[in-house]
């Protein structure tokens, strides 16, 4: 079965640096998302990409968060500056249809991403 | 945020007994609203859904409720198998939107 896969499985990084955290999306999918779920909490929502735009945001997404789909099948996540409190684990996810549409979003194992 | 709400943290059920998770939600915009299932170190899992329109939808052993006039929507696992044994959260999603809202999550344990 299709699958959307994320590496790294574990990043560590000290504040004030920069990340990428990077997908694959299951390939006949068009819509594209990032989550996150700090420890503790619930799973939030990020941003969704659909047609090479951002489609929909949260308000966590600020001008630090940034996603790019650089080539035909890599889907990603960059935060400029990091902060300690972007530890956490970051899902990024896809579904075949997207807004306004009933299609499932399937996920994938998550990025760890540890701030220090 | 509290607009989806699983208000049982954790529910322990016996091997081939009946399964019954618990969401609730308040925001009236939601129409689409899926069950996941979420081992550790794994991403969630899908496992069925249900539009508005619908008040119920099964798929093998998981059947879902949803009941609009009381914004509150369950899942059935029968019979339950220890393999079960995971977080399983409920999340919505508003008509016309991109983005699922998430409850907490109920850690379910099937007991052998």
């Amino acid at each position: 079965e299709p699958e959307v896969t994320q590496t790294p499985s574990h990043q560590v990084t000290q504040m004030g640096q920069e990340v990428i955290l990077r997908c694959v999306p299951i390939s006949n999918h068009l819509y594209f998302y990032w989550y996150r779920q700090i420890l503790g909490q619930k799973v939030e929502f990020l941003v969704s990409f659909y047609n090479n735009e951002i489609s929909e945001k949260s308000e966590i997404f600020d001008d630090q968060f940034s996603v790019e789909r650089p080539d035909g099948s890599n889907f990603t996540l960059k935060i400029r500056s990091t902060k300690l409190e972007d530890s956490a684990m970051y899902f990024c996810a896809s579904s075949e249809i997207g807004r306004g549409f009933n299609s499932p979003l399937h996920f994938g194992n998550g990025t760890r991403l540890t701030v220090t | 945020d509290q607009q989806v709400k699983q208000n049982s943290p954790s529910l322990s059920v016996q091997e081939g007994r009946i399964s019954i998770l618990n969401c609730d939600y308040t925001n009236s915009m939601f129409d689409y609203f899926l069950w996941y299932k979420k081992y550790p170190a794994e991403g969630p899992t899908f496992l069925i859904s249900i539009s508005s329109i619908k008040d119920k939808n099964e798929d093998g052993r998981f059947t879902v409720f949803l009941n609009k006039s009381a914004k509150h929507l369950s899942l059935h696992i029968v019979p339950s198998q220890p393999g079960d044994s995971a977080v399983y959260f409920c999340a919505a999603r508003e008509t016309s939107g991109s983005r699922l809202t998430f409850g907490e999550g109920t850690q379910l344990t099937v007991n052998p």
